[in-house]
């Protein structure tokens, strides 16, 4: 299994100002996993971001707009730069310590752009 | 066409009922299948894994047919505490890099 301290749980911020959420992981795990959940959908994969390279972002999502570090095998940020109302949202970090199997979740970050 | 669908819900059913959830799954290539629990402001946590053989844990059975990329999931004798949002999870393998693909979710309300 994988303990997930992510930070902050809540945020509001100005729009025009940038974000940086962080997830520290118990355990050394080559993969972490940032997510959106924006209100009332499912969860969105945002990027997978492997230590030592650089993240792997999915379709819609860049990395000018999400920064993300790995600088080491517990520890990951992402940043919501230039913020907007739209990225209200939550969002939340990932690791599958075993590949396909578990999943484990931080507590999330609810974001609210004002 | 999302990766993962499920049915649209909400489900309000009473205690006692039985209920089930189904969702379908677009990439054949898939190999792990889950169903995960999230409730009201919080994170995902997983309910259960899916297997070929069908598995069971307590009131709660899933079945997954291959064939028909099918995955669903069966709650026998609700409880109240059963209210939740169940997302169905798709497991891409290593050739997605083992991310998880979510289907919206389905919502439960067991009513007294």
């Amino acid at each position: 299994s994988a303990v997930i301290s992510q930070k902050p749980s809540r945020d509001i911020c100005q729009r025009g100002t940038s974000l940086t959420i962080q997830c520290q992981v118990d355990s050394q795990v080559t993969m972490m996993f940032w997510y959106r959940q924006q209100p009332g959908q499912s969860l969105t994969l945002i990027a997978t971001a492997n230590q030592g390279s650089e993240a792997t972002y999915e379709s819609g999502f860049v990395i000018d707009k999400f920064p993300i570090s790995r600088p080491n095998l517990t520890f990951s940020t992402l940043t919501v730069s230039n913020m907007s109302p739209e990225d209200s949202s939550i969002y939340l970090c990932s690791v599958a310590p075993s590949g396909g199997t578990e999943a484990f979740f931080g507590q999330g970050t609810r974001l609210t752009v004002v | 066409r999302k990766e993962v669908e499920q049915d649209p819900g909400p489900f309000n059913v009473p205690e006692g009922a039985t209920v089930a959830f189904n969702c379908t799954y677009s990439n054949s290539a898939s190999q792990s299948f889950f169903w995960y629990r999230q409730d009201c402001r919080k994170e995902p946590k997983l309910l259960m894994s899916v297997y070929s053989s069908g598995n069971e844990d307590g009131r709660f059975t899933a079945q997954l047919n291959r064939a028909s990329q099918y995955i669903s999931l069966l709650i026998r004798d609700s409880k109240l505490s059963d209210s939740a949002t169940y997302l169905c999870v798709v497991n891409g393998g290593s050739n997605s890099g083992y991310a998880l693909n979510f289907g919206k979710g389905t919502s439960l309300l067991v009513t007294p």
